[in-house]
């Protein structure tokens, strides 16, 4: 079975800053997508950026990057120019194809990133 | 375009209750998925429907059960409430073909 695993429970960043949020995960699969939600207090879920394991090049969204390394199966999230409204609670989740459609989404434990103004 | 809606927003049961939470997708979605939340398992996947048949189910015991209807909107039931099913409940659409998952904006249910 396919693991998702955070190891850091809480973060936090200065306003402007950057700032990396860790995940690393397990899977046999090959082919399979990678993703970094946030979940504000209002509790919205919010897809932030997704990375397809078949691509070398790391996604990039704004001021939201990815550092995808597939043989060391991690998967990390930069935050450059952080701000204040970029606190929330951040999960790493991982899906792959089957033949039933994609699988659903494993999520890890979370990060909870405070912003320091 | 509409997002994925949850109703009811907050619910608050009693021991040995059912409940039934709804949830519509967005317009054009197939898939529903629903999601447990809570403190201290995280986010658990419970259930997936896709053009009203069960394609996924989570590890969950048989009080919990879903169903989808033509228009894709769907309910999960939770029969025989316990305490422990108090959870912020999360459905989720996305479209067929694609890795984009929508999230609603939850169910709070309280068990007392």
């Amino acid at each position: 079975a396919q693991t998702v695993t955070q190891s850091q429970p809480e973060m936090s960043v200065q306003e402007a800053e950057t700032v990396t949020l860790s995940c690393t995960y397990d899977t046999s699969e090959s082919d399979y997508y990678l993703f970094w939600y946030k979940q504000p207090p209002s509790r919205q879920m919010i897809l932030v950026i997704r990375q397809e394991a078949y691509k070398q090049q790391n996604a990039t969204e704004n001021r939201f990057s990815v550092n995808f390394q597939k043989a060391a199966k991690s998967f990390s999230l930069k935050i450059s120019d952080s701000q204040l409204g970029d606190a929330a609670m951040y999960f790493c989740a991982y899906s792959h194809y089957s033949n039933s459609g994609n699988t659903p989404l494993v999520f890890g434990k979370g990060t909870r990133l405070s912003v320091i103004a | 375009k509409a997002g994925v809606t949850q109703t009811p927003r907050y619910l608050i049961k009693t021991r040995g209750q059912q409940v039934t939470l709804s949830c519509s997708p967005i317009s054009g979605h197939r898939s529903v998925s629903w999601y447990q939340q809570t403190p201290g398992q995280g986010l658990q996947f419970l259930f997936e429907y896709f053009s009203e048949t069960q394609r996924n189910k989570g590890n969950f015991p048989g009080r919990f059960s879903g169903r989808q209807f033509s228009n894709s909107r769907s309910e999960m039931n939770v029969s025989t409430l316990e305490l422990g099913d108090s959870a912020l409940y999360l459905c989720a659409s996305s479209l067929a073909g694609t890795y984009r998952t929508f999230f609603g904006p939850g169910t709070r249910l309280t068990v007392l």
